[in-house]
């Protein structure tokens, strides 16, 4: 059973960073690839990151490019999201998700990142 | 960039109604398409994926449909559990692009 537990999120001042983790437990984690999704309050979806499982293959949406850094230690079945330089509109609840095919197949439950002053 | 046009924004409907959403990609996307429900406070749950394949456990009521831009969701038979919110996602292996969502409430 894929089991997957995000952490990490809370309040912080724009400008300043958080880092999000994802553990991952129920399957062969470095076999798969692992995305972000986020969804702001009471809007809908958006992709954020990918990485893939060699550790080094990685990809983001336009609006995270440079600011936000996605990684994972196989070793420790953990996936990562490193967000600096933090904005208001980056408020939403992460969501790290499974890849299979490409699709971003089985979710976490979700971490809340709220960016104010 | 690849747009994904989601219609309608919200669908009112009863109990055993047909329902159909549609999601419109802006060039051809060819099968590169899922669909998810998300329920209150929830996370998006997979329907749907290579436009037309049901992942396992799915009730045989949903049904995708598509290929290259123009893509359905058919929800045969809506039970009280499917109302909900319905996103389509296209995906390839260096983004993706959620449509805006569909609401489907009680009529």
């Amino acid at each position: 059973q894929v089991h997957l537990v995000e952490s990490g999120g809370g309040v912080v001042q724009p400008g300043r960073s958080l880092r999000l983790s994802c553990a991952a437990s129920g399957f062969s984690f470095s076999s798969y690839g692992m995305h972000w999704v986020r969804q702001a309050p009471g809007k809908g979806l958006e992709w954020v990151a990918v990485a893939y499982y060699d550790e080094v293959t990685k990809y983001y949406a336009d609006s995270v490019k440079g600011r936000f850094t996605i990684s994972r230690v196989n070793s420790k079945n953990t996936l990562y999201l490193q967000m600096n330089s933090l904005r208001v509109e980056d408020t939403a609840v992460y969501y790290c998700a499974r890849d299979v095919g490409g699709v971003p197949w089985d979710w976490g439950q979700g971490t809340l990142v709220t960016v104010s002053s | 960039d690849i747009q994904m046009t989601q219609s309608p924004s919200t669908l009112s409907a009863s109990v055993g109604d047909r329902v159909t959403i549609t999601c419109r990609a802006s060039q051809s996307i060819s099968d590169s398409l899922a669909w998810y429900q998300q329920k209150p406070g929830k996370a998006p749950n997979l329907l749907i994926h290579k436009a037309s394949s049901s992942e396992s456990g799915v009730p045989s009521r949903f049904s995708g449909s598509g290929s290259g831009t123009e893509f359905t969701l058919t929800i045969n038979s809506l039970q009280p559990d499917d109302f909900a919110i319905y996103y389509c996602l296209h995906y390839n292996r260096y983004s993706g692009t959620f449509g805006q969502g569909t609401k489907v409430e009680i009529k």
